[in-house]
């Protein structure tokens, strides 16, 4: 099945204790993006990758760290949390820049940083 | 701005329609994008329009664009308590990689 797979889904942890959200995608994906969604803000990308080795700042990209070592995984890594960090994360991947552009997106993972 | 904007809250009656209003950013987006997001989940696609077209008609969903006013919205024919979840609009810009902009999402409720 054609999945996008995050982990962990849900999440509390404190302030400044490094955490990693994985990522991965069996679809042979080339772009993967990270998003957050908060209320009445909607989704707003994080950073994203075009291929392997290759990763730029969306436009909320302050806090997050990034690597694309494997084009199937594309961990979101926050090296010293903050409260302002809660959210609801997106992982997402599609096949490039296509026709129709379709992002397939993870499940989400819910981080509360107390 | 970069913003896309939708309102943030619709309520309907089961077989009422539904009509879902976007306001996007970029005159020279390609493509632009509904999705759903139901309880829990993440976003699936849920129909999609090229900019060189007017209207698209999928079963009970119809998308209209208005590229002069930058207007995109989402007609549900007959609505479902299936349907509540939340609706995304998003515009992907004419740049030279995948850049997808997300509206704020409106979150429909269908009531018996």
């Amino acid at each position: 099945e054609a999945q996008v797979t995050q982990n962990p889904r849900y999440l509390i942890t404190v302030t400044g204790k490094k955490l990693t959200v994985t990522c991965s995608q069996n679809m042979n994906h080339e772009y993967m993006s990270w998003y957050r969604q908060d209320p009445g803000l909607g989704l707003r990308q994080i950073y994203y990758s075009m291929n392997v080795e290759v990763t730029d700042k969306g436009d909320v990209p302050e806090g997050y760290k990034v690597s694309r070592k494997e084009k199937r995984n594309f961990p979101l890594i926050l090296e010293s949390p903050s409260p302002n960090q809660t959210s609801l994360y997106f992982c997402a991947s599609s096949s490039g820049p296509t026709d129709t552009g379709e992002l397939f997106f993870g499940e989400g993972s819910r981080l509360t940083v107390l | 701005g970069e913003d896309v904007e939708q309102s943030l809250f619709l309520s309907v009656r089961e077989g009422d329609s539904s009509v879902i209003n976007c306001t996007y950013t970029d005159s020279s987006s390609t493509y632009l994008y509904w999705y759903k997001q139901e309880p829990g989940a993440g976003l699936q696609l849920l129909t999609y329009i090229f900019s060189n077209m007017d209207m698209k008609q999928d079963q009970r969903l119809t998308v209209l664009l208005n590229k002069k006013d930058k207007h995109l919205s989402l007609r549900i024919a007959d609505t479902q308590t299936g349907d509540s979840a939340i609706y995304f609009c998003a515009e992907k810009w004419n740049t030279g990689f995948q850049k997808l902009v997300f509206g704020t999402g409106t979150r429909l409720l269908v009531s018996p």
